[in-house]
């Protein structure tokens, strides 16, 4: 079955310094999304993007966080100055058509010191 | 702002007793879903409820939606250890576009055990 992909599994990043997030959606969905989930606490939207452009942010999704689709198959997620509080699990997810279940990724758990 | 509540955070099970996760939403939601994290893991989905009275099973899992009261529940028949895992319920709120922003429950987490 396609698998949404996610790479790293693990980042470690020092306060202050940018990271990008990478995500291969499954090849024919068109939706793509980014959830983060802070340890022990909910899973949280972050930003939806599709046709090139964001469709719906959050408010944690602030200008720190950009999101890109800079070729036919990954999208990501990019924070250009990490904050303690940015430690958290990120999920990548994608839908076709939008109004069907999203498949997950199995995550990268940024680690922010 | 669609808020989902979960109860109860903590549940555990012996093997082969029933037991039902409650989920309860604040304002009209398209969709209700249900997922699946085993730790470390990602989100899978096991059910999406679209209408009012509807309901789904899968194995020992079976799921409700009833939208006047505004919930859902995730009941489990007969509990085995495989069933070990963090149980979340998701709602959409109101359509459109924002189908693929969902907001999360707590999660339940259920341990299963002899």
């Amino acid at each position: 079955e396609p698998e949404v992909t996610q790479t790293p599994s693990h980042q470690v990043t020092q306060m202050g310094q940018e990271v990008i997030l990478r995500c291969v959606p499954i090849s024919n969905h068109l939706y793509f999304y980014w959830y983060r989930q802070i340890l022990g606490q909910k899973v949280e939207f972050l930003v939806s993007f599709y046709n090139n452009e964001i469709s719906e942010k959050s408010e944690i999704f602030d200008d720190q966080f950009s999101v890109e689709r800079p070729d036919g198959s990954n999208f990501t997620l990019k924070i250009r100055s990490t904050k303690l509080e940015d430690s958290a699990m990120y999920f990548c997810a994608s839908s076709n058509p939008y109004n069907s279940p999203l498949h997950f990724g199995n995550g990268t758990r940024l680690t922010v010191t | 702002e669609l808020k989902v509540e979960q109860n109860p955070l903590f549940l555990s099970m012996q093997e082969g007793k029933n037991y039902t996760i409650y989920c309860n939403y604040s304002t009209t939601s398209d969709r209700l879903y249900w997922y699946r994290q085993d730790p470390g893991k990602s989100l899978e989905s096991l059910f999406v409820l679209l209408s009012n009275g509807a309901v789904k099973q899968e194995g020992r899992l079976m799921a409700s939606l009833d939208t006047k009261a505004r919930l859902s529940t995730l009941h489990i028949t007969a509990a085995v250890h495989d069933l070990s895992a963090t149980y979340f319920c998701a709602g959409t709120g109101e359509g459109g576009t924002s189908y693929g922003k969902l907001t999360f429950g707590q999660g339940t987490i259920l341990t299963v055990h002899p």
